[in-house]
């Protein structure tokens, strides 16, 4: 069945950037967009973007416009998310997810922390 | 774009219903037949539970119930049991491929 691996937890500077990888396996990668989910300590999720693996469209949510980019590599059916200028409140566990339609969002990834802190 | 609001908290003593309710406005949930149920236990990936303001995909139990009715759509858990103790996330297509999360309600099993 559809499944999604995401790289490691990851500790960064402020002013860093950081990539966390969202890796595919069980169906057609490029049939699916992926969408980009955070949640901060104590907070709730908070939508980030989608990328359109077969078109390369994508869409990001206003805040992170510019701060973050999302790629993928066909060729491993693995979706990227960058995002620069790491401040502390970037601290969170990041998402992907596979968006079967619009906002169905299944399976998710298992989830990466990303710690920034001096 | 807000989040849509929830209530922080919603409690229930096993085999009672509650509902959840996810307020937004006429440019989102007002508009949009796309709204997701997601249920979160801390630490785990969330896990979709209704979409499409009230499919239920495969797999996921029948207790588990979506509706909308104008700018606020409700999540409804029948029979509850120990193990829907989580935290519950709606989510929502605004326009222009951009979606927004619920601020999300505890649900305690009393």
């Amino acid at each position: 069945q559809a499944r999604l691996v995401q790289s490691g937890a990851e500790v960064k500077n402020p002013g860093a950037s950081l990539k966390v990888s969202c890796k595919a396996s069980g169906y057609t990668f490029s049939d699916y967009d992926i969408q980009w989910v955070r949640q901060a300590p104590g907070g709730g999720l908070e939508w980030m973007g989608w990328i359109n693996p077969k078109h390369g469209g994508t869409n990001y949510a206003q805040k992170f416009e510019g701060r973050v980019t999302l790629t993928w590599d066909t060729s491993t059916s693995t979706a990227y998310m960058e995002m620069t200028s790491l401040r502390s409140t970037d601290t969170a566990v990041y998402y992907c997810a596979r968006d079967r339609s619009v906002v169905w969002l299944d399976p998710w990834g298992q989830g990466t922390l990303v710690t920034v802190s001096s | 774009q807000s989040a849509l609001t929830q209530p922080a908290s919603v409690s229930g003593s096993p085999g009672q219903s509650i509902t959840i309710s996810c307020t937004g406005t006429s440019s989102d949930i007002g508009t949009y037949n796309y709204v997701s149920w997601y249920q979160h236990h801390p630490g785990k990936a969330p896990k979709v539970l209704i979409s499409e303001v009230s499919y239920r995909p495969s797999g996921v139990s029948n207790r588990f119930s979506g509706s909308k009715s104008g700018n606020t759509a409700s999540l409804t858990i029948s029979g509850l049991q120990p193990e829907d103790e989580a935290d519950y996330y709606c989510s929502s297509y605004i326009r222009f491929s951009t979606y927004v999360f619920g601020t999300g309600t505890k649900v305690t099993v009393l």
